[in-house]
């Protein structure tokens, strides 16, 4: 699976849209962008996740770039309840279907 | 629905006793996993279930086992706990192949 680089920290202003990067530079064909979240001593929340095209639900959109090697997820209206560590992750489909979290993007949402 | 059940919520064990953490799924998933996450970090796999019967190592496997008892349930036994152990485990399940993994809630355990 590729290995994914997303910052340490960020914050959002309350009712702003948060705008969370991941670079996967070293991305194959068919291997997907996955994000989670896990808010404060909970289990991780599976969000969205897409190949190629930009895909979009009601927590949030992901924003995919034409070359791969990078993508976005957006929260559109960002609250307090979604301040949590992001994690993105880059893995191919499989019977198996392990999933290696890293480190994340702790997202601080403020009023 | 319940989803993705763990008990217990919290134990303390003395270094050398033993005890299983139990999982339970009443979502029908094939697929099963254990997971640990030590202070500040992010989740490490130790042992996943793809299905009923079968059980593989994750990246974290040693000192631990894992029962895979039917298609519902998933447990990791510790024979003799070590300080190292203590940490958040959560469990998880998912339809194989699909994308949804559903966490349980976690069980922080407490090595002394």
């Amino acid at each position: 699976d590729a290995k994914t680089t997303q910052p340490p920290s960020m914050d959002c202003a309350e009712g702003r849209a948060a705008n969370l990067p991941c670079n996967h530079s070293t991305i194959s064909g068919n291997e997907y962008v996955y994000w989670y979240r896990q808010i404060h001593s909970q289990g991780p929340q599976y969000i969205i996740h897409g190949l190629k095209n930009n895909e979009t639900n009601e927590m949030a959109s992901l924003i995919i770039t034409e070359d791969r090697k990078s993508s976005t997820l957006i929260l559109p209206h960002a609250t307090l309840r979604d301040t949590a560590v992001y994690y993105c992750i880059v893995r191919f489909p499989s019977n198996d279907y392990k999933l290696s979290f890293g480190a994340g993007t702790t997202v601080t949402v403020r009023a | 629905n319940a989803g993705v059940t763990q008990t217990p919520k919290f134990q303390v064990l003395k270094t050398g006793q033993s005890m299983t953490l139990q999982c339970a799924q009443d979502m029908n998933h094939n697929s099963m996993y254990w997971y640990r996450q030590d202070p500040g970090m992010g989740l490490r796999l130790i042992y996943y279930s793809a299905s009923e019967g079968t059980t593989d190592k994750g990246e974290v496997p040693n000192g631990y086992n894992v029962s895979r008892l039917n298609k519902r349930e998933f447990s990791l036994r510790l024979e003799s706990a070590a300080p190292s152990q203590t940490s958040v485990y959560f469990c998880a399940s998912s339809v194989t192949g699909r994308a949804e993994a559903f966490f349980g809630q976690g069980t922080r355990l407490t090595v002394v």
